[in-house]
């Protein structure tokens, strides 16, 4: 499984841009990268899932490398409400069981 | 789409007693569901992996015979703590995979917060 290191915090203020970027140096060809974020006592939502280069939906964009050995997430203008935990998860689905396995995850502060 | 429920959200009970989580995806159907445990302030531990119709894998450490696991189809898992302690007091997560043979992208559940007393 893929390890993955992303900072442990990260602090910001409301309007911002948030960029927090994740290592995942020993990536498997078919893995995907796929990000979450979680508030307190809920469960972790999806944001976002991209293999190469950038995604983008109506919440974030996903930048990926071409050596895919580190992916970053951005948020565009943040909100307090953007304050959460966002954890940074590489796997693939080969009917091989569950492949994802999250790490520490980065807990953004958005302040006022 | 690709809702999971759980129920109930939160639960008390006394040391020795079961308790059991249930786990749906409302809108698709979850061959595979899994189920984590999580700290105040840490990550989220998986525990084990559930298939529709056959007996679960647990994670190493997990006790099978505490963490009762039923995937009795495919759109409902079940979490039984048998004899709860306060040690078990947790976080308890579900989540289900929706489709295959492409990313694995699972949809989680909102989790069930079990205090023992």
């Amino acid at each position: 499984l893929a390890k993955t290191t992303q900072p442990i915090s990260m602090d910001s203020y409301e309007g911002q841009e948030v960029n927090i970027t994740c290592s995942h140096n020993n990536i498997a060809t078919n893995d995907y990268i796929t990000w979450y974020q979680q508030f307190p006592s809920q469960g972790p939502r999806f944001i976002i899932q991209g293999y190469k280069t950038k995604v983008t939906n109506e919440v974030a964009s996903l930048f990926i490398p071409a050596d895919r050995k580190s992916s970053t997430l951005s948020l565009p203008r943040v909100s307090l409400s953007d304050t959460a935990v966002y954890y940074c998860l590489v796997g693939t689905d080969n009917n091989a069981g569950n492949m994802l396995t999250f790490g520490g995850g980065t807990r953004l502060m958005v302040k006022p | 789409g690709a809702v999971v429920s759980q129920h109930p959200s939160w639960v008390i009970c006394k040391s020795g007693t079961s308790v059991k989580i249930e786990c749906r995806s409302l809108d698709f159907q979850a061959t595979t569901m899994f189920w984590y445990r999580q700290f105040p302030k840490q990550s989220l531990m998986l525990m084990a992996t559930s298939n529709e119709g056959s007996k679960a894998t647990y994670e190493q450490g997990v006790e099978k015979d505490k963490f009762l696991i039923n995937h009795a189809s495919l759109t409902l898992s079940t979490l039984t703590v048998t004899s709860a302690h306060p040690e078990d007091s947790s976080f308890y997560i579900c989540s289900a995979r929706a489709g295959g043979g492409g990313p694995d992208t699972q949809y989680f559940g909102p989790g069930t917060r079990l205090t023992v007393l």
